[in-house]
């Protein structure tokens, strides 16, 4: 009964090497988030989706591509990785109608590690 | 731009002792305020979500309470226990924007 789940809980790639982390979430949310957490477990959004769609887009290497093949799904693809990008990625879902303050609900994280 | 602030950055309390922890925002045009907790090597955990509209939620030991105007939120916790040990963060969510920003954690350690 996992709310929003990712995989692969942890990750270890060579620099340059191309990879993937999923996610899925089983609370019927329309919205869905890609945060990353540094080495100094400062958490900041990365992407997020409405309906498959792209509504946020922060200042993220064009390295990093989303994808939301539907409203339970939002993976996450990291092209030619580098070590900056070794961090906790996070996946998150809410409700995302601004008439709404509904909260956002987190996955396990996936620890990438690039060596 | 918001930036979300918290102090102390860690914390340690004796077993049983009530504690505040404190979170400060620089935009107060913000929509909710959510209160998170982290345990080393999982994921975040919601613990209590405020509108903008509200002064304060409750559930169990924990109250967070939000002044909007001064750009400041607190979450107390009653009777601490060991088990309350954990990275406590808070993150705001402005008007129009669905992402939240969090603030740098309070790491909390409850001493037995």
């Amino acid at each position: 009964d996992t709310a929003v789940s990712q995989t692969p809980k942890y990750l270890v790639t060579q620099m340059g090497n191309d990879k993937s982390i999923k996610c899925e979430q089983n609370l019927g949310h329309d919205t869905m988030y890609w945060y990353k957490q540094d080495s100094k477990k400062f958490l900041k959004i990365m992407f997020s989706y409405n309906n498959k769609e792209l509504i946020i887009n922060e200042t993220v290497p064009n390295r990093f591509s989303p994808k939301s093949p539907d409203k339970a799904h939002l993976n996450l693809h990291i092209n030619s990785l580098e070590l900056g990008d070794s961090a906790v990625y996070f996946c998150a879902s809410s409700w995302g109608d601004s008439g709404r303050a509904y909260e956002q609900y987190f996955g396990p994280g996936t620890r990438l590690t690039v060596t | 731009k918001q930036e979300v602030t918290q102090i102390p950055a860690a914390l340690s309390v004796p077993e049983g002792e009530n504690l505040v922890l404190n979170c400060s925002f620089t935009d107060s045009a913000i929509y909710n305020l959510q209160w998170f907790r982290q345990d080393p090597g999982k994921g975040l955990t919601s613990l209590l979500l405020i509108q903008s509209s509200q002064r304060e939620q409750t559930s169990g030991r924990l109250n967070a309470s939000l002044d909007k105007s001064s750009g400041r939120s607190t979450l107390y916790i009653a009777a601490s226990q060991p088990g309350d040990s954990a990275t406590y963060l808070c993150a705001v969510r402005v008007y129009g924007n669905e992402k939240l920003t969090f603030g740098t954690g309070t790491r909390l350690t409850i001493i037995p």
